[in-house]
This record gives C-alpha cells, sequence and structure tokens, in this order.
C-alpha cells in the first residue's frame, strides 16, 4: 500500500548524541518535506525537497540537516541533540504539479 | 511571505450543532487552499481543499467556502459528532512550486 513511513516513532535519547529520523515514502512523489511540531500546534516546515539532490531550508530555523540521495527517502539527523530539539518531526510528501501533502506518522522526540 | 491567520483557536460546540473556523490569507496570488484534520496522536489528514477558481466546495457534512476578494476561507461541519474532535488546520499556496503555509491550529471539542 502506498504510504509515508517514519522511524523511529519514539525516540528518547541523550544530549549531545546524533541522531537521523528516517522518513521513506511508497507514493511515488517527487516533493518532500520536514515539519517540527509540538503536540496539537502549529506546523513549522524545517527542510524541504523537489527531488534528488535539491533540499532546501524552511521557515523555521533548525540545526538539522538533510539529504536526497534517493527519490522515495529524506531523512533527516541532527548532529547534536539538545533539550530544544525535543519535538514531533513530521515528513510529508506531494506530486511534483500538485500541492496536496500527505503526512507520515511523525517521531516524537525526547531528548534528556 | 504569505502569512496565515487561523481563529478560534478552541472551539466547543454541543453535538449534532455547526462549527466554523476561519483563516485569512495575507498573498492575493494563493490559489490553494487545503484543510487538515490532526487527530490526537495522529498524523495530519487532508479533508477537504479549495482551489481559487470554486467559491464553495461540499463533501457531505463537511464545506469549505473562499472569498477571495477579502481573502479568506471557512470550515463548515454540520451535525458533528464525537468523532470529529481534533485539531484542524488550514493553509494556503501560491502553487506546486510554492509551499504550503499553515494556521496555528483549532482545537474543535464535540461535547456528548
Amino acid at each position: 500500500e502506498a504510504d509515508i513511513y517514519q522511524t523511529p516513532r519514539y525516540l528518547v535519547i541523550g544530549t549531545g548524541k546524533k541522531i537521523t529520523l528516517e522518513c521513506s515514502q511508497t507514493m511515488g512523489h517527487d516533493k518532500m518535506y520536514w515539519y517540527q511540531q509540538d503536540p496539537g500546534m502549529e506546523l513549522h516546515l524545517i527542510h524541504y525537497s523537489y527531488g534528488v539532490n535539491s533540499t532546501e531550508k524552511g521557515d523555521l530555523s533548525s540545526e538539522s540537516t538533510v539529504s536526497r540521495i534517493r527519490t522515495e527517502h529524506f531523512p533527516l539527523t541532527l548532529e547534536s541533540a539538545r533539550p530544544s530539539h525535543t519535538s514531533q518531526y513530521l515528513c510529508a510528501s506531494s506530486e511534483p504539479s500538485l500541492e496536496t501533502q500527505y503526512f507520515g506518522p511523525g517521531t516524537r522526540l525526547l531528548v534528556l | 511571505g504569505e502569512n496565515v491567520e487561523q481563529h478560534p483557536s478552541t472551539l466547543s460546540v454541543q453535538e449534532g450543532d455547526s462549527a466554523v473556523i476561519k483563516c485569512t490569507y495575507s498573498d492575493s496570488a494563493s490559489n490553494y487552499f487545503p484543510w487538515y484534520k490532526q487527530e490526537l496522536g495522529k498524523r495530519p489528514q487532508l479533508i477537504i481543499d479549495i482551489r481559487s477558481n470554486v467559491g464553495e466546495k461540499k463533501d457531505q457534512r463537511i464545506a469549505v467556502t473562499l472569498n477571495k476578494t477579502a481573502k479568506h476561507f471557512s470550515l463548515h461541519i454540520t451535525e458533528t459528532q464525537p468523532e470529529d474532535s481534533a485539531v484542524y488546520f488550514c493553509a494556503a499556496s501560491r502553487g506546486s512550486a510554492r509551499q504550503l503555509t499553515f494556521g496555528s491550529g483549532t482545537q474543535l471539542t464535540v461535547l456528548p
């Protein structure tokens, strides 16, 4: 079934650790996005990609980085996690000619 | 850039009553306006969208209206049910080459 997958779903980690949040989609979409969202609150765009080898920063300043080596895969990396990074991270994708975005289930990150 | 304001931030209605959530946008070139529903602990899901060449769109108990002159659009839910309780987000976009700008969300509670 076509969907967007995120792993891990929950992550508790200590300050200073390097982490990678995985996002993959079988929707056949070119465009992918990362949002940061505190529970029930506004979605903040932190990174997006139009396709392979394309990455852009979003509206919210973030200390994370992304890569897009394969169309279906868009991982997000935090080189050194801090408590301020505690949040939910949502991955999304959309078709190149349409604006409708479809979201993954999210990763809840807790940095101690 | 685009700015989307959403009101109210919380809304409580009795089961069977109607609920209305309003959004205003700043960029007159915006032409795509989706609404997402996010249940507690779940991913945002598209429930309805409208494009600027249409003034109203309905899907069963849900309708969206768009006033381009006033730059505002609204979500209408009729005959509300407890399962309608969720956070609702509006968004606006200038086209497929642009990103979605989200409103701050409305927590809707349907009281039995």
